[in-house]
């Protein structure tokens, strides 16, 4: 299988904490992306990282790429309860369109 | 980012019917639509790719003449579940694309079949 893994796969920490969701993958890439899905419900694209880059911001996410280990990191700071909800990361397959999605990781945010 | 609706958001159908699920790029062409599945608790696995006036490309595993796939248009996809039985249920979304760039995700299409 070429689906990535992430890890870990439940999180659960309390709200303000920082939340750090590991991603794997197995080809090579252009991109890597990080999705987030609530309960039953479509997914909200987060961040896109090239795979030229190595760190990339966005509000209260962060993510890096290292393309040596074939790895992404998200970083969720300051953690709300509406960030409650599992988080993908996705690659596109050797540079294809269609996207290869990690396992996810199911995130608890508790008041 | 672009708008990619998919319709209809839920469905509920008897076992042994086809279901009709329709993605739609809203604000720009698609030559490139793709289909994915996800069952309860589990990832997004791609079932297949479709460009516009071709035939669709079927990952390993997915019976073709079960998950019908049109993408009569670039701006409209369409996949219908033929014969669908209680394990066909399942979280159905599609995405769209077009030339260099990302692909912008559907919201989605819950199937039960009963």
């Amino acid at each position: 299988s070429q689906q990535g893994e992430e890890d870990p796969q439940a999180l659960s920490i309390q709200e303000g904490e920082n939340a750090t969701m590991n991603c794997s993958y197995k080809t090579s890439i252009n991109n890597l992306q990080w999705y987030r899905q609530n309960s039953g419900r479509g997914l909200v694209h987060l961040i896109l990282i090239r795979s030229n880059e190595r760190e990339k911001h966005s509000g209260r996410l962060r993510v890096t790429l290292d393309t040596s280990k074939k790895s992404s990191s998200l970083l969720i700071t300051a953690s709300r309860a509406a960030d409650t909800a599992s988080y993908f990361c996705a690659t596109d397959d050797q540079g294809a369109q269609k996207l290869v999605f990690g396992q996810g990781t199911r995130l608890t945010i508790n008041p | 980012g672009a708008v990619v609706s998919q319709h209809p958001s839920r469905v509920i159908c008897k076992s042994g019917t086809s279901v009709k699920i329709e993605c739609r790029s809203l604000d720009f062409q698609a030559t490139t639509m793709f289909w994915y599945r996800q069952f309860p608790k589990q990832s997004l696995m791609l079932m297949a790719t479709s460009n516009e006036g071709s035939k669709a490309t079927y990952e390993q595993g997915v019976e073709k003449d079960k998950f019908l796939i049109n993408h009569a248009s670039l701006t409209l996809s369409t996949l219908t579940v033929t014969s669908a039985h209680p394990e066909d249920s399942s979280f159905y979304i599609c995405s769209a694309a077009t030339v260099n760039t990302e692909a912008f995700f559907g919201q989605g299409t819950r199937l039960t079949v009963v």
